[in-house]
């Protein structure tokens, strides 16, 4: 069985900051892909980076970028410069070779002025 | 991706009711898709998977009499709360995976059973 482990339940930065979310996960899959979404109050699930295991380059996406340690099954997300519309639910989570996905139970970041 | 849409967004029903639920591909010819279930202040769950043409894979716990899921066409997948209780009082989330681990979330229905 697949499971993701998000320990962190709220993270708090100020605007302009840099914080980092932690995500471990463990697989038996050989070849599976990590991501991390978003959720903000409405409550829209949007993603914001996704990583290929076989894919030893560390994905980014602007200011989101990820460091992915695969032999740690570890899977973190860092988000730099900070900004108001970043404050949201994040998740981890993680395919199986069905396509289903496997979430974390969140981290809740709070962005202060 | 694709552009998913889902309804209706909120609905309120008695208890002993069916409510169903719609989700749409507006764009993209969705082979599977899936219905999530999320807690207030909790992760989403998987409940199960959707699959155009043939009968849905639901996950371990899920009662598939109680959540009865219909793909009939490549852009349409619903979800049926039968008999519907408080405790199924909830959030309800569709994706439709676009291939290559792609996934397009509907924007969730909230349920609420009096």
């Amino acid at each position: 069985a697949q499971t993701v482990t998000q320990s962190q339940p709220e993270m708090s930065v100020q605007e302009a900051e840099t914080v980092t979310l932690s995500c471990t996960y463990d697989t038996s899959e050989s070849d599976y892909y990590l991501f991390w979404y978003k959720q903000p109050p409405s409550r829209q699930m949007i993603l914001v980076i996704r990583q290929e295991a076989y894919k030893q380059q560390n994905a980014t996406e602007n200011r989101f970028s990820v460091n992915f340690q695969k032999a740690a099954k570890s899977f973190s997300l860092k988000i730099s410069d900070s900004q108001l519309g970043d404050a949201a639910m994040y998740f981890c989570a993680l395919t199986d070779s069905w396509g289903k996905l496997q979430f974390g139970a969140g981290t809740q970041v709070v962005v202060t002025p | 991706g694709a552009v998913v849409s889902q309804h209706p967004s909120r609905v309120i029903c008695k208890s002993g009711t069916s409510v169903k639920i719609e989700c749409r591909s507006l764009d993209f010819q969705a082979t599977t898709m899936f219905w999530y279930r999320q807690f207030p202040k909790q992760s989403l769950m998987l409940m199960a998977t959707s699959n155009e043409g043939s009968k849905a894979t639901y996950e371990q716990g899920v009662e598939k009499d109680k959540f009865l899921i219909n793909h009939a066409s490549l852009t349409l997948s619903t979800l049926t709360v039968t008999s519907a209780h408080p405790e199924d009082s909830s959030f309800y989330i569709c994706s439709v995976t676009t291939g290559g681990f792609g996934y397009t979330f509907g924007s969730g229905t909230r349920l609420t059973v009096v």
